[in-house]
């Protein structure tokens, strides 16, 4: 079975712009989840999906936006990047919601640099 | 609410001694509890979990946890550790779908 997949693997981008970033779930899993990942903060949760519905969602300003497609698969979107912006970027699937009890699956993540 | 300490940042040991990475838990529930591991340029890949059943779990790569509710902790140990430990290692706690991330020990392997 394949694992998550995460596109682009690596990004550079400049300060304004704008970014999409694609997860491919597990085949099967319904339940996407986001995080950013930074040496300072960490990783932070920014929002999940479930069945095409945002379902939980981190503390992040509303330049963070994502979606959900009717095959799982999901894509976060930033705009008006920022220099704190640069971070790892995770996703991670599960079968069902992130509950308490359900393993989540993590794709190897996208790696933006804004500058 | 709830939280996750994680106590040290960075964990050095030898090469088949024992390892020790500690993590506290708050949380005014039953929470479940996971350690993940994070190699470099890698995402992160479930070591075990707890979920109120037994208190001693046991996970891959001979990692093994204890939850100690009098204690609010769920240290994550290995009798024995391997090169190819080396790693990032995340404490994380969740309740009723608010997941919460502890901040990462550097594991570091000395041969």
């Amino acid at each position: 079975k394949a694992g998550v997949t995460q596109t682009p693997r690596y990004l550079i981008k400049t300060r304004g712009q704008q970014v999409t970033l694609s997860c491919s779930p597990i085949s099967g899993h319904r339940s996407v989840s986001w995080y950013q990942q930074t040496p300072g903060q960490g990783l932070q949760f920014l929002f999940e999906y479930f069945s095409e519905t945002q379902r939980n969602k981190g503390n992040f300003p509303g330049r963070f936006s994502g979606r959900q497609f009717s095959n799982s698969r999901s894509e976060m979107n930033v705009s008006t990047l920022e220099l704190g912006d640069s971070a790892l970027y995770l996703c991670a699937s599960s079968v069902l919601r992130q509950a308490s009890y359900n393993e989540q699956f993590f794709g190897p993540g996208t790696r933006l640099t804004v500058l | 609410a709830q939280s996750v300490t994680q106590l040290d940042s960075h964990v050095s040991v030898s090469e088949g001694t024992p390892v020790l990475l500690r993590c506290n838990y708050s949380s005014s529930y039953s929470p479940s509890l996971f350690w993940y591991v994070q190699h470099p340029n890698k995402g992160l890949q479930l070591l075990l979990k707890y979920t109120s059943a037994a208190t001693l779990v046991k996970g891959i790569n001979g990692f093994e946890a204890e939850f100690k509710k009098s204690e609010t902790s769920f240290h994550l140990t290995k009798p024995s550790a391997h090169m190819s430990d080396a790693a990032e290692y995340f404490c994380v706690v969740t309740y009723n779908n608010d997941m919460r991330f502890g901040a990462g020990t550097r594991l570091t392997v000395k041969p």
